[in-house]
């Protein structure tokens, strides 16, 4: 069964400071890995997708297939960054999408 | 305006009540989504569409229902079979491009409080 897994419930950081928020995954076949984010008061959206290879905001994300993880990452943490955020894993064939129990970021000022 | 909506936002209901959460899309997507949040659980699938007149229960389905009897709609039913009903329901839909799984579009959400 797939599986998306994101260890820290809440990540403090100072602003300017690096970040990196966890995910791994567990599925046998080829997995499609994506990034959501919810901002206070608004809807939840997409960030990022590992088939993009794009930068979003500053955020990047590689997929690690050996590893099975997909951390998302900032070199330089800004305060509206603040938001929960959503690791999820679809599957090649389905249309089956599959979220983490998400990571709360703050960042201090 | 295109997207999701939800509706109601907010619903209260007695126990052993049956109550229906609305979402409706206009983005011309086939698949429609049901997810259940609760703090520390993330987001849990309860059911998932592909297709009209078709269905896939999700993680967490015991006590839901769901049809699609048009591409537009994928209305949710909790029923009194549901054991702990008071959440935050979000719907969401997507579609594929080159096969591949594109991006969920959400609905802004519906509270359900079990009184």
């Amino acid at each position: 069964a797939q599986r998306v897994t994101q260890p820290e419930k809440l990540l403090s950081v100072f602003k300017g400071a690096p970040v990196e928020l966890k995910c791994n995954y567990s599925y046998s076949g080829s997995p499609e890995l994506f990034w959501y984010v919810q901002y206070s008061r608004q809807r939840l959206q997409l960030l990022l997708r590992h088939i993009s290879r794009e930068s979003i905001k500053g955020f990047t994300a590689d997929l690690n297939k050996g590893e099975t993880s997909f951390h998302l990452k900032k070199p330089f943490a800004q305060e509206e960054d603040s938001a929960m955020y959503y690791c999820a894993l679809t599957t090649s064939g389905t249309y089956k999408y599959i979220f983490g129990t998400g990571t709360r970021l703050k960042v201090l000022a | 305006d295109g997207g999701i909506t939800q509706s109601p936002k907010y619903l209260f209901r007695k126990e052993g009540q049956n109550v229906t959460l609305s979402c409706e899309q206009n983005l011309n997507h086939d698949a429609m989504y049901w997810y259940r949040q609760d703090p520390g659980q993330g987001l849990r699938l309860i059911y998932y569409s592909q297709i009209v007149n078709d269905f896939q229960k999700g993680d967490i389905a015991e006590g839901y229902s769901v049809s699609r009897e048009k591409k537009e709609s994928f209305p949710l039913t909790v029923t009194s079979a549901q054991k702990n009903p008071t959440a935050f329901y979000l719907c969401a839909s997507s579609t594929r491009t080159s096969g591949r799984t594109g991006e969920l579009f959400f609905g802004e959400g519906s509270r359900l409080t079990v009184l």
